[in-house]
């Protein structure tokens, strides 16, 4: 079955570090792959997806991430994070094939940016 | 454009009382419907999905059921509410177009049994 691991369920950052997220899949077909972000009291929301073409993915608020296919991994990436970047983020994994788009979700990461 | 409302947006209900949580989708048509629940510290867990009216398919084996009487309609349902059933149920939706299966989610629904 089809699973997404998520690698840091709590980071803790200041403000300006860099930040990584793991995400890893288990599954051998075409996937597509998403970072969706809640942050405190608001809708969970889009912040960058991959369909096909340059691994390579730029999102809203200075997110991109990047699809190894080698690896299985989606990680999530940002080069100086801000406080207001605090929230919790989820990777998610559906197939390329189908017509139903299920979505596979990570467990979350909890990121807290201290100012 | 599209909106996706979600009602209650909490309810507090004692173990064994029914269930009937609403997901109504505004501004698009045909669309894919979901139902999720959101634990701490286990992510989003798909529980149904539906692909048409009366079209409902079952992720988990569970106390709920789910419901699609209208094309931008998805209910939620349980007859007897138990202490596990507590939780954020999340509906999202999404466009049926070849290679984009995006989901957009509403607010969601706190629940908690007692």
């Amino acid at each position: 079955a089809q699973s997404v691991s998520q690698h840091n369920h709590h980071v803790i950052l200041s403000e300006a570090a860099s930040l990584e997220l793991g995400c890893n899949y288990s599954y051998g077909g075409t996937v597509n792959l998403f970072w969706y972000v809640q942050y405190p009291g608001q809708h969970l929301q889009l912040l960058l997806k991959y369909f096909s073409g340059d691994p390579l993915v730029k999102g809203i608020k200075g997110f991109e991430a990047e699809f190894i296919k080698s690896k299985f991994s989606f990680n999530l990436r940002k080069p100086s994070v801000q406080w207001s970047d605090t929230a919790e983020y989820f990777c998610a994994v559906s197939r390329s094939s189908g017509n139903t788009g299920k979505l596979i979700f990570g467990q979350g990461t909890t990121l807290q940016v201290k100012p | 454009s599209q909106t996706i409302h979600q009602w209650p947006a909490t309810l507090v209900q004692p173990v064994g009382s029914p269930l009937s949580l609403e997901c109504t989708v505004e501004g698009t048509s045909n669309p894919n419907l979901y139902w999720y629940r959101q634990a701490a510290g286990r992510g989003l867990q798909l529980l149904f999905y539906s692909v048409g009216i009366g079209q409902i398919s079952s992720e988990v084996p569970q106390n709920l059921s789910a419901s699609r009487p209208q094309d931008r309609q998805f209910i939620l349902s349980s007859k007897k509410l138990l202490l596990s059933d507590s939780g954020f149920y999340l509906c999202a939706w999404s466009v049926r177009q070849v290679s984009s299966y995006e989901q957009y989610f509403g607010p969601g629904t706190r629940l908690t049994v007692t």
